[in-house]
């Protein structure tokens, strides 16, 4: 069965500096992973996956993940937030036709 | 093109009351999913399609649940009797079917049940 973690609920962080949301997943058959973004009343949208290839995966808007194999993990980093980043963070891993998304960190930034 | 259509994005209702939510998937999309959002229970899967098809339907609450998907760009999920305890906000998302494809949300449709 799959599982998708992410320990934190809620991390508050203040503006410009470095942040670190952590996912961690167990399946028992191939998965690719993603982490997705939600503003306040807003869907879901993709913020970057990994497929396959290089273990280091980035987005347009300064985010990155890297994919640890070994560790089951997607961590996702930023060296410098922004008051915009505020928001809910899902990671998700996806098989042929279902995706199992974790319970969601909710990152503040503060002034 | 337009994305995930939801309609309504909300809906007031009274407990007892019947109620559809629509969603229309991207064109060519061929897989298409209902989650519902809460505070308390966060992102939940209530049923999926592939190719207009039920493949897992697990996630819905109960009876009172069911989804429908009778062509390729429409959806609907209905709920009869609704229930306060069904307020939640209820996305539909679609995508092409496959490993390395990612879902497309729609707005959501807010309810609230009275």
């Amino acid at each position: 069965a799959q599982s998708v973690t992410q320990l934190d609920s809620q991390v508050p962080v203040f503006e410009e500096a470095p942040v670190e949301l952590r996912c961690n997943y167990s399946s028992s058959v191939s998965v690719y992973l993603f982490w997705y973004v939600q503003y306040p009343n807003q869907g879901l949208q993709l913020l970057l996956k990994y497929l396959s290839g290089s273990t280091l995966v980035e987005s347009i808007n300064g985010f990155e993940a890297e994919f640890n194999k070994s560790q089951t993990s997607f961590h996702l980093r930023k060296p410098s937030v922004h008051i915009s980043d505020t928001a809910e963070y899902f990671c998700a891993a996806q098989t042929y036709d279902k995706v199992i998304f974790g319970p969601g960190t909710s990152l503040s930034v503060i002034p | 093109d337009a994305g995930v259509i939801q309609s309504p994005r909300h809906e007031v209702t009274e407990m007892g009351q019947e109620v559809t939510l629509r969603c229309k998937p991207i064109s060519g999309h061929n897989s298409l999913f209902w989650y519902r959002q809460t505070m308390m229970r966060g992102l939940e899967l209530l049923i999926y399609f592939n190719n207009n098809v039920p493949i897992d339907d697990s996630g819905m609450p109960e009876d009172r649940f069911s989804a429908k998907m009778p062509n390729a760009s429409f959806s609907t999920l209905k709920i009869q009797p609704s229930e306060p305890r069904d307020s939640a906000v209820y996305f539909c998302a679609s995508r092409v079917a496959g490993l390395s494809y990612e879902q497309y949300f729609g707005p959501g449709t807010r309810l609230t049940v009275t």
